[in-house]
Order: C-alpha cells, then sequence, then structure tokens
C-alpha cells in the first residue's frame, strides 16, 4: 500500500522558513514523479511544484525563487524548502504521488499545516 | 484567478445526473490530459478520472469524464448524498510549465 506522511509543519513569522518533508513507502520512490499541493484556508487546490524521476524541477509562479522541490531517493523522502515565506502561503500542503498530467495526482498525502503569521 | 474556469456550484436531486464543466485554452486544456478530484469535507483530495476519461480501479463508473478542445466535463450519474463535495479539474499549462487547478465545484445532492 502506497502511503505519504507529510511533516515539518508549523507556526512560523513572516520572511521565515521552513522546510518540508515527505515519508514515502509502498512503491519504488525513485521511479515516480512527485507534486506538492496547497490549500489555504477555506480556498481550492493550488499546484506548488513537482519533480521528475530524473530531478526536472517545476516552480508555480507564486513560489518561484522562494520555494525548492527536492528528493532524496535514498530515503524515499520527498523535500519542500519554503523561504521567505508570507501570510499568503498559509495552507495545507499535501505531497501527492505523480504529476498532474497523464496519470493524474494519486494517491495524496493527509497534509500538514503551515501557518506564517507575527 | 484560476486559469481553469468550473462553475462555484451545482446541485441535483438524488439519482440524477450532474456534468462539471472545465473551461481551458489552447496551452493547457487543448494540448494535454485533464484529471478530475472529488474533495470530500476535512479530507485530501482523491483522483477520480486521469488521463481524461479514465477511471482508477475503485472509481465507480458513476463518474465519467470527456473531453472536447479546450474544454473537459465529469459527469456523475445515479447521485448519491456521499457525492456531496468539491470536484477540481486539473492538468499541465505549457505556457506556464506549471500545473493548474480549476477553482473547484461544491456538488449539492438536494
Amino acid at each position: 500500500e502506497v502511503q505519504l506522511v507529510e511533516s515539518g509543519g508549523g507556526l512560523v513569522q513572516p520572511g521565515g522558513s521552513l522546510r518540508l518533508s515527505c515519508a514515502t513507502s509502498g512503491f519504488t520512490f525513485s521511479n515516480y514523479g512527485m507534486t506538492w499541493v496547497r490549500q489555504a484556508p477555506g480556498k481550492g487546490l493550488e499546484w506548488v511544484s513537482s519533480i521528475t524521476s530524473s530531478d526536472t524541477i517545476y516552480h508555480g509562479k507564486s513560489v518561484k525563487g522562494r520555494f525548492t522541490i527536492s528528493r532524496d531517493n535514498s530515503k524515499n523522502t520527498l523535500h519542500l524548502q519554503m523561504n521567505s515565506l508570507r501570510a499568503e502561503d498559509t495552507a495545507v500542503y499535501y505531497c501527492v504521488l505523480g504529476r498532474i498530467s497523464a496519470d493524474g495526482l494519486d494517491p495524496w498525502g493527509q497534509g500538514t499545516l503551515v501557518t506564517v503569521s507575527s | 484567478q484560476s486559469v481553469l474556469t468550473q462553475p462555484p456550484s451545482v446541485s441535483a436531486a438524488p439519482g440524477q445526473k450532474v456534468t462539471i464543466s472545465c473551461s481551458g485554452s489552447s496551452s493547457n486544456i487543448g494540448s494535454e490530459y485533464v484529471s478530475w478530484y472529488r474533495q470530500l469535507p476535512g479530507t485530501a483530495p482523491k483522483l477520480l478520472i486521469y488521463e481524461s476519461s479514465k477511471r482508477p480501479s475503485g472509481i465507480p463508473d458513476r463518474f465519467s469524464g470527456s473531453k472536447s478542445g479546450t474544454s473537459a466535463t465529469l459527469g456523475i450519474t445515479g447521485l448519491q448524498t456521499g457525492d456531496e463535495a468539491d470536484y477540481y479539474c486539473g492538468t499541465w499549462d505549457n505556457s506556464l510549465s506549471a500545473g493548474v487547478f480549476g477553482g473547484g465545484t461544491k456538488v449539492t445532492v438536494l
């Protein structure tokens, strides 16, 4: 069974940094692209970043230059380094297997809440 | 403002059918597969449709997807109270080199 477990969320001040992690199991991590999707309180889904199995990286416009997605195939773990955080980055961040094109995003982790506030 | 446009809400009686539209452009829906997701209250989204019209294993055939030009449609037949949820379309945008979602559609069973 595929499992995705996010960690690293919490309260951070504006301008601060946070590193999210997603521990995975149940599939050959190195063979798959992975994606981060976020959802602000009461709002819709926003695609954040994705990384292919060959380490090609894509970031959304709202996070480009501030967030960096990475993967550690030796530990089957996905990361999202978030710098220069803003209030509008407050959201639940989901780790998801796959890329939004082709096979779609499935399954999703339970999410981790990031709150940016002073 | 989302790159993909969905109606904010749709509703129908139990047993009836609803359709949810997702409108985009040539740089996204017009040239890429579309996927659909359902999000029940308080839970993570779940994949319903991939490659515009395929259902993952375990998804009942009450759910269907189609695509024509720069628009896609999700259909739900035999509507059940358990189908009350938010539904999102998503795809890749080649101009943005980024993934995009619709704003979401709330389905209400009357």
